[in-house]
């Protein structure tokens, strides 16, 4: 299995507040993306990064911010939750060869519920 | 865009019995990769099985095969045997040879009744 970590598993945080989650990766793996999960919508992605410091937006990304300060990092943050945001996240990690972008591995995933 | 499409919200199988769950996608481009992905009930997600475009045989994986129709845009994938523990929600999705991105259908829920 991929080294991957989220944490926490499960927040439970009410409307406004803002809220991090965290993956962490032992693989030294270049990618990292955050996904949601949610009935009928399979998993989408909000952000993803291709390097320490360089991010970009997927498809879902209104309401969150990322950030990748060292390599094993990757930071989903809220600014300010909002009901809407009640989902699980997944992170996904993938290296590169020969210049090709790899599978995709994913973390456990991270419960959460905006109150 | 690419657009990834299960058709099959939910499906079920006997015990021992094979069961096959359809994928199409659509895109313009000629080289590309198609995954299936298992989520069981811990919600792990799973690599099932890959298929590179330009490979005209098909995937296989033990007790699980891919038909893939590059013509018609198809990548089903067929479980032989089914086995209880393979009860759980299957995805497919797709991604660009050049791309560092995937897109995920909506997924397919798959009973296995012993």
């Amino acid at each position: 299995d991929a080294g991957i970590t989220q944490s926490p598993r499960h927040k439970v945080t009410e409307t406004g507040t803002p809220v991090t989650l965290r993956c962490h990766q032992t693989e030294n793996h270049r990618y990292m993306y955050w996904y949601r999960q949610d009935p009928g919508h399979g998993l989408r992605l909000i952000h993803y990064s291709y390097g320490v410091k360089d991010t970009d937006k997927g498809e879902v990304s209104d309401g969150y911010s990322v950030s990748r300060s060292k390599t094993e990092d990757f930071l989903l943050t809220l600014e300010s939750a909002t009901s809407s945001q009640t989902s699980v996240y997944f992170c996904a990690i993938s290296g590169v060869a020969g210049g090709m972008v790899e599978t995709q591995y994913f973390g456990p995933g991270t419960r959460l519920l905006v109150l | 865009a690419q657009t990834v499409t299960q058709s099959q919200p939910e499906m079920s199988v006997q015990e021992a019995e094979t069961v096959t769950l359809s994928c199409t996608y659509d895109t313009s481009e000629s080289d590309y990769y198609l995954f299936w992905y298992k989520q069981p009930p811990s919600r792990q997600m799973i690599l099932v099985i890959r298929q590179e475009a330009y490979k005209q045989q098909n995937a296989t994986e033990n007790r699980f095969s891919v038909n893939f129709q590059k013509a018609a845009k198809s990548f089903s994938l067929k479980i032989s045997d089914s086995q209880l523990g393979d009860a759980a929600m299957y995805f497919c999705a797709y991604r660009e040879s050049s791309g560092d991105k995937l897109t995920f259908g909506t997924g397919t829920r798959l009973a296995v009744r012993p």
